[in-house]
């Protein structure tokens, strides 16, 4: 799968909200965009999946316009313990398909 | 919540030595993966398994690494003469079929990791 484009880092402070953009200008019919979290010397863990539209869980809401081109996770009122990487992902559904990371997008949130 | 464990948490070693990392995959899961970090650079796929074979490996994948899914629970990775680029975090993931509700079928789920140092 071809790769994303999100921004290297982004610096915030607790209690505001965060949006993370992702451009995927080529992303295919079969794609899925899943976004997943990585702290420091952990394995990245799994946050939000979706296709079109706009998808909410308990953790960030995700937003993916009509033209699929890019998507933008949305974490509200984030505090010190947000401080990760974050991956957008193009994925496929169904099992054993790999997983292709980009460098991500760095979030330092402060006091 | 069921989790990946892996073994162990940090391995040194001599180049030219055999290494194997352990996995323990969630129970029910029939999809397994390796894939590696090194310090400050991106999470890299290795390889997939299923059915007891490999599905797809990468080209890192070459022959000194073997996988193999000796009993019902665990999965390992072996290196067979490690060197000095092999120093990496080795993660190992596990998917499928079942996923708690809202969560994705083919959601991966990591383990910590095992910090691979090569002297």
């Amino acid at each position: 799968l071809a790769k994303t484009t999100q921004p290297i880092s982004m610096d915030s402070y607790e209690g505001q909200e965060v949006n993370i953009t992702c451009s995927h200008n080529n992303i295919a019919t079969n794609d899925y965009i899943t976004w997943y979290q990585q702290f420091p010397s952990q394995g990245p863990r799994f946050i939000i999946q979706g296709y079109k539209t706009k998808v909410t869980n308990e953790v960030a809401s995700l937003f993916i316009p009509a033209d699929r081109k890019s998507s933008t996770l949305s974490l509200p009122r984030v505090s010190l313990s947000d401080t990760a990487v974050y991956y957008c992902l193009r994925t496929l559904t169904g099992g054993g398909n790999k997983l292709t990371f980009g460098t991500g997008t760095q979030l330092k949130v402060e006091l | 919540e069921p989790e990946v464990t892996q073994t162990p948490s940090h391995q040194v070693t001599q180049m030219g030595q055999e290494v194997i990392l352990r996995c323990v995959p969630i129970s029910n899961h029939l999809y397994f993966y390796w894939y590696r970090q090194i310090l400050g650079q991106k999470v890299e796929f290795l390889v997939s398994f299923y059915n007891n074979e490999i599905s797809e490996k990468s080209e890192i994948f070459d022959d000194q690494f073997s996988v193999e899914r000796p009993d019902g629970s665990n999965f390992t990775l072996k290196i067979r003469s490690t060197k000095l680029e092999d120093s990496a975090m080795y993660f190992c993931a596990s998917s499928g079929p079942r996923s708690p509700s809202g969560v994705p079928q083919e959601t991966q789920y990591f383990g910590p990791g095992t910090r691979l140092l090569v002297l």
